[in-house]
């Protein structure tokens, strides 16, 4: 089951503008991460934010989580033509204990193009 | 230079045949995966490994079987009882599994016909 869904699930601006995307889940997590890909190739990690934390900060980028909503979003500032890509949330429910056992349940993606 | 391969880029098989994907890693990491992304969706897990000579079921095993004998090696066997084999396979791999990021290989396109 897709415990990440996405929103939008495609979205275009122009180079300079931000770009936010926004992710809900179902289920209690120990953290949820966001990756990139490029067409046709492997996932990149961009960042992950713990269950404890509210908001973190890489680069141009800034991600939030909320966990009463169950939600989070990624924020993408100064967007260039580079950024064209699929984004996706992924979340780590953990095990007993709060132990994680690492297994991640990706969302269907977000489509970013970002037209210079 | 670290990373995680995936070989080969593209594989074509005939229905019915049992095919091997390769799938390496020299970042010393414990924890591997391999999961399947189909056009326009997210990814699933096929499989994952804690440890050598061990190996979990994730969401869609069916089909498919692994095997640990080498901490930098996971390959990932789709047999002839996949129904839809024809899909994107991603390999990864992180430093244990008690969570954080995981790394990706470039990935396989598989195509059954």
């Amino acid at each position: 089951s897709q415990q990440g869904e996405e929103d939008p699930q495609a979205l275009s601006i122009q180079e300079g503008e931000n770009a936010t995307m926004n992710c809900s889940y179902k289920t209690s997590i120990n953290n949820l991460q966001w990756y990139r890909q490029n067409s046709g190739r492997g996932l990149v990690h961009l960042i992950l934010i713990r269950s404890n934390e509210r908001e973190k900060h890489s680069g141009r980028l800034r991600v939030t989580l909320d966990t009463s909503k169950k939600s989070s979003s990624l924020l993408i500032t100064a967007s260039r033509a580079a950024d064209t890509a699929s984004y996706f949330c992924a979340t780590d429910a953990g095990g007993a204990g709060g132990t994680s056992y690492g297994k991640l349940t990706f969302g269907q993606g977000t489509i970013l193009t970002v037209h210079p | 230079d670290g990373g995680i391969t995936q070989s080969p880029k593209y594989l074509f098989r005939k229905e019915g045949q049992n095919v091997t994907l390769s799938c390496e890693q020299n970042l010393n990491h414990d924890a591997m995966y391999w999961y399947r992304q189909d056009p326009g969706q997210g990814l699933r897990l096929i499989y994952y490994s804690q440890i050598v000579n061990d190996f979990q079921k994730g969401d869609i095993a069916e089909g498919y079987s692994v095997s640990r004998e080498k901490k930098e090696s996971f390959p990932l066997t789709v047999t002839s009882a996949q129904k839809n084999p024809t899909a994107f396979y991603l390999c990864a791999s992180s430093i244990s599994v008690a969570g954080g990021e995981q790394y990706f290989g470039p990935g396989t396109r598989l195509t059954v016909t």
